[in-house]
């Protein structure tokens, strides 16, 4: 079983959906990241966050620490937001286990 | 502009031929971390390195060698390549009492 667990794996949205990516961990962890990979291949840290709600733009990330588990909003989703959006969580002073990310595809 | 660059994007080379890939952060960080992304597998980490002449294995070290002689560059080296280091290679920085990672724009390395 994998420490860090993306669902789903594959999405696709029309332009302006509502849409969530969710991440479960089973190592212990006080913070969780989100990154975004473009499809020309270039990785953006999206958030870090360890407790509660952070926002961004039309970008919500969320996490319960008691119950493992993240989750990644876009709201009013834009074929611009097609990209592979990663999690990862933190387990020593500069070691991260990654999620195998979600792809996700806004078609206009 | 504050960035990662790594040299070169693209490497197309043979089993056994020796490469490095460089890895230069203009901001001052610290931390430095090498990954490798293959398919399926998710991003992986290499090697990483708290500051200058302080180096650490990640999870999937065998095959690769690194050295941080200045702040600023982190090379990571294949003494002898083979196969299944074919991948796409990706070096970050952050720096110390943040969490954020400047990732750069990615090797893309095929041993034949």
């Amino acid at each position: 079983k994998n420490e860090v667990e993306q669902s789903p794996q594959n999405l696709t949205a029309q332009e302006g959906e509502f849409i969530t990516i969710n991440c479960s961990y089973s190592v212990g962890i006080s913070a969780l990241h989100w990154l975004q990979q473009h499809p020309g291949g270039g990785i953006v840290s999206l958030f870090m966050l360890s407790s509660g709600k952070k926002k961004h733009g039309r970008l919500i990330a969320t996490i319960n620490i008691q119950e493992k588990h993240s989750s990644l909003h876009i709201t009013a989703s834009h074929p611009r937001d097609s990209a592979v959006y990663i999690c990862a969580v933190p387990y020593n002073t500069d070691k991260l286990i990654f999620g195998t990310g979600t792809r996700l595809q806004v078609f206009p | 502009e504050a960035q990662v660059t790594q040299n070169p994007r693209y490497l197309i080379t043979v089993t056994g031929k020796k490469l490095t890939v460089t890895c230069s952060q203009n901001m001052n960080h610290e931390y430095m971390s090498w990954y490798r992304q293959d398919p399926g597998l998710g991003l992986r980490q290499i090697y990483y390195s708290m500051n200058v002449e302080v180096t650490d294995k990640g999870d999937v070290p065998e095959g690769y060698k690194v050295s941080r002689k200045e702040k600023r560059n982190f090379p990571l080296i294949l003494e002898s390549p083979s196969p299944n280091q074919t991948s796409l290679y990706f070096c970050a920085s952050r720096n110390r009492g943040t969490d954020t990672q400047y990732f750069g724009p990615g090797t893309r390395l095929t041993v034949l």
